[in-house]
């Protein structure tokens, strides 16, 4: 079963609105991480923002933040005014208990308009 | 991404050739990582270090060695190429095993090609 899932393969959004991209998670460790990168054409993985399954708040990263809803096991990521510079893959991630590893989604392929 | 350096960014082999992936760090951190990322599948742990002088398998470490030389470095061989192989290889490094809120930080990755 896949642990990270990411069901929109991709999004269009016009520049300056905000944009949700969806991931659910399935883990039975009640500790875990999340986390969310973003890939530009370039190729390169740049780490968003990050979701620690025990903060109280919804992480945020100046226009990122991180709908985290614990009991529907999801944590989508909201980019609020969107730039053209905004378009790329976007990847979800999760670290299960205290292990390193990290497992990620199949990605979103966000594409801003003007 | 001047932290993590991989080396070569590009390269081709032929079905049965060995080759060697280099990682460099020089961000003092104590974990390295090593994934391929696929056409559709995200990315996919093959190996990662812990510290210095440790190596465990990630989910595919078939057809892989990994050498952790020193703090710094961190390469992944493969001893007889596949075409099954043909991906994009990323390095990535934390600065610290078991920190539960650090990100990973990744080498802009080596497109490898195997015919």
């Amino acid at each position: 079963a896949q642990k990270i899932t990411q069901t929109q393969p991709g999004m269009f959004v016009q520049e300056k609105e905000a944009v949700t991209l969806d991931c659910t998670y399935d883990t039975s460790d009640p500790s875990y991480g999340l986390f969310w990168y973003k890939q530009p054409s370039s190729g390169e993985m740049i780490f968003l923002i990050y979701q620690g399954s025990y903060d109280q708040q919804n992480a945020t990263e100046g226009r990122y933040s991180l709908n985290f809803q614990k009991a529907r096991k999801s944590a989508n990521l909201v980019i609020s005014a969107s730039q053209l510079g905004d378009s790329a893959m976007y990847f979800c991630a999760m670290r299960e208990g205290f292990t390193d590893k990290l497992i990620f989604g199949t990605g979103t392929r966000l594409q801003v308009f003007p | 991404n001047a932290g993590v350096t991989q080396t070569p960014k590009f390269q081709v082999l032929k079905t049965g050739q060995s080759m060697t992936l280099q990682c460099a760090q020089d961000m003092n951190h104590n974990s390295m990582y090593w994934y391929r990322q696929d056409p559709g599948m995200g990315l996919r742990l093959i190996y990662y270090s812990a510290s210095e002088g440790t190596t465990d398998k990630g989910e595919v470490p078939n057809g892989y060695n990994v050498s952790r030389l020193n703090k710094r470095e961190f390469s992944l061989r493969l001893e007889s190429a596949a075409p099954s192989q043909t991906s994009v290889y990323f390095c990535a490094t934390k600065g610290q095993a078991g920190y539960s809120n650090q990100p990973q930080h990744f080498g802009d990755g080596t497109r490898l090609s195997i015919l």
